[in-house]
């Protein structure tokens, strides 16, 4: 149980395009996903916690019109890179909880690797 | 916010020998400490997680310990195998951080045959 599935795994596109990566919970519902962007042999950092329903909290250093967040629902997520550039190539990675006032494992999709050419 | 802290960043090691890895965290506030596996291009995987009311558990070959007056937890792996080696991360979670896992920066474990 609890698994995180994340679409596209692989995109490869030309700058200035914009990219929308999908985030879905498939046997729970996810009251909060967190989006995270991993550079090679970086750690991951975290970039915005999404709660089903409210506006997005973003990391400083985040800018929000670039990369915007929608929480339609308990089951899905997403994430989309407006005019991307070179320099937003990255993994990057959602992740799930169920219940914020518990310590809950957090679940991990696949990532997404963004190639920006 | 929380800050973690990693050590070592890299980390080689003889098949069957014992493989330690540590952090420390800022937050007294943070209550879960998960540990996570990355191999190249995959997803995080959890192997092993320690909630702030217990000191140490185990599981297999693979263990953690949470010194919370310190604020700083470790991951001890024991008899190693060469299918040990990958990335591993470790993470704080806590009420002061919207419940959103701050990593550490991560140790590239490499184990020998």
């Amino acid at each position: 149980g609890a698994v995180v599935s994340q679409h596209p795994s692989w995109v490869i596109c030309k700058s200035g395009t914009s990219v929308k990566i999908e985030c879905r919970s498939l046997d729970f519902q996810a009251t909060t996903m967190f989006w995270y962007r991993q550079f090679p042999k970086q750690s991951l950092m975290l970039m915005a916690t999404s709660n089903e329903g409210s506006k997005a909290t973003y990391e400083q250093g985040v800018e929000k019109d670039k990369f915007l967040i929608n929480h339609a629902s308990l089951t899905l997520s997403t994430l989309t890179v407006t005019s991307a550039h070179p320099e937003d190539s990255s993994f990057y990675i959602c992740s799930a909880i169920t219940d914020r006032g518990v310590a809950q494992p957090q679940h991990f999709g696949d990532g997404t690797r963004l190639s920006i050419l | 916010g929380e800050n973690v802290e990693q050590h070592p960043s890299t980390l080689s090691v003889q098949e069957g020998d014992s493989a330690v890895i540590k952090c420390t965290y800022s937050d007294s506030a943070s209550n879960y400490f998960p540990w996570y596996k990355q191999e190249l291009g995959k997803r995080p995987q959890l192997i092993i997680d320690i909630r702030s009311n217990v000191g140490e558990k185990k599981d297999q070959r693979i263990a953690v310990t949470l010194n919370k007056t310190a604020k700083h937890f470790s991951l001890h792996i024991t008899e190693t195998q060469p299918e040990d080696s990958a990335v591993y991360f470790c993470a704080a979670r806590g009420p002061n951080s919207g419940y959103a896992l701050n990593f550490g920066k991560g140790t590239s474990l490499l184990v020998t045959p």
